[in-house]
């Protein structure tokens, strides 16, 4: 079994400052973890992805995310938020990595960027 | 690459017609699809996974009566809603996975309204 929690259903950061976004797991097995952006009315957009090959994963538009094992922990950053990032973020984990795996996911983290 | 669409991007129906939404992958082959739900500023529930050639595989509470899906080819599944009820009012997302990645893609998603 598997299962993802966000820490924080809502994030508020001014723009330009650093965006935290906390997300814990856990699974049976060796887990893939994305992280994936949804804007208004919009689908999916994945941000990043953790394969095993690298603990520190960088993503598009400067986020980044980090696994730490120990932890349980899969926190997604990023060093200056921009009025864009205002979206839908959710933390997703997968039981292996193999095609056609249900993927589980968090419950949403809205970020919110003040100018 | 890696490109999944979805028609119509927004649809009105009444009250005990059907509605048909279609997920196609534009460039690539899928085997498997999987069709999800969100409501209102809540995360993705996933509904049920659709095999080409075979029959979907339901979540637990879906109901396969109400939600038919058929994935009669690699590059296109559809989910029939039938007799439509206000309360099916929902987001609907498909997603897949471009062989051999096993990340998934996901449609833009239908914004479905029953009056």
């Amino acid at each position: 079994a598997q299962s993802v929690t966000q820490l924080d259903s809502h994030v508020s950061v001014s723009e330009g400052t650093p965006v935290l976004l906390r997300c814990n797991y856990s699974s049976s097995y060796s887990p893939s973890l994305f992280w994936y952006v949804q804007h208004p009315n919009k689908g999916l957009q994945l941000l990043l992805k953790y394969t095993s090959a690298a603990t520190l994963v960088k993503g598009i538009n400067g986020f980044e995310a980090e696994f730490k094992k120990s932890e349980t922990s899969f926190h997604l950053t990023k060093p200056s938020a921009h009025m864009s990032d205002a979206a839908e973020y959710f933390c997703v984990v997968s039981p292996s990595k193999a095609a056609g795996n249900k993927l589980t996911f968090g419950g949403g983290t809205r970020v919110l960027v003040k100018p | 690459g890696a490109v999944v669409s979805q028609h119509p991007s927004r649809v009105i129906c009444k009250s005990g017609t059907s509605v048909k939404i279609e997920c196609r992958s534009l460039d690539f082959q899928a085997t498997t699809m999987f069709w999800y739900r969100q409501f209102p500023k809540q995360s993705l529930m996933l509904m049920a996974t659709s095999n080409e050639g075979s029959k979907a595989t339901y979540e637990q509470g879906v109901e396969k009566d109400k939600f038919l899906i058929n994935h009669a080819s690699l590059t296109l599944s559809t989910l029939t809603v039938t007799s439509a009820h206000p309360e099916d009012s929902s987001f609907y997302i498909c997603s897949a996975s471009p062989p051999p990645s096993y990340e998934q893609y996901f449609g833009p998603g239908t914004r479905l309204t029953v009056t």
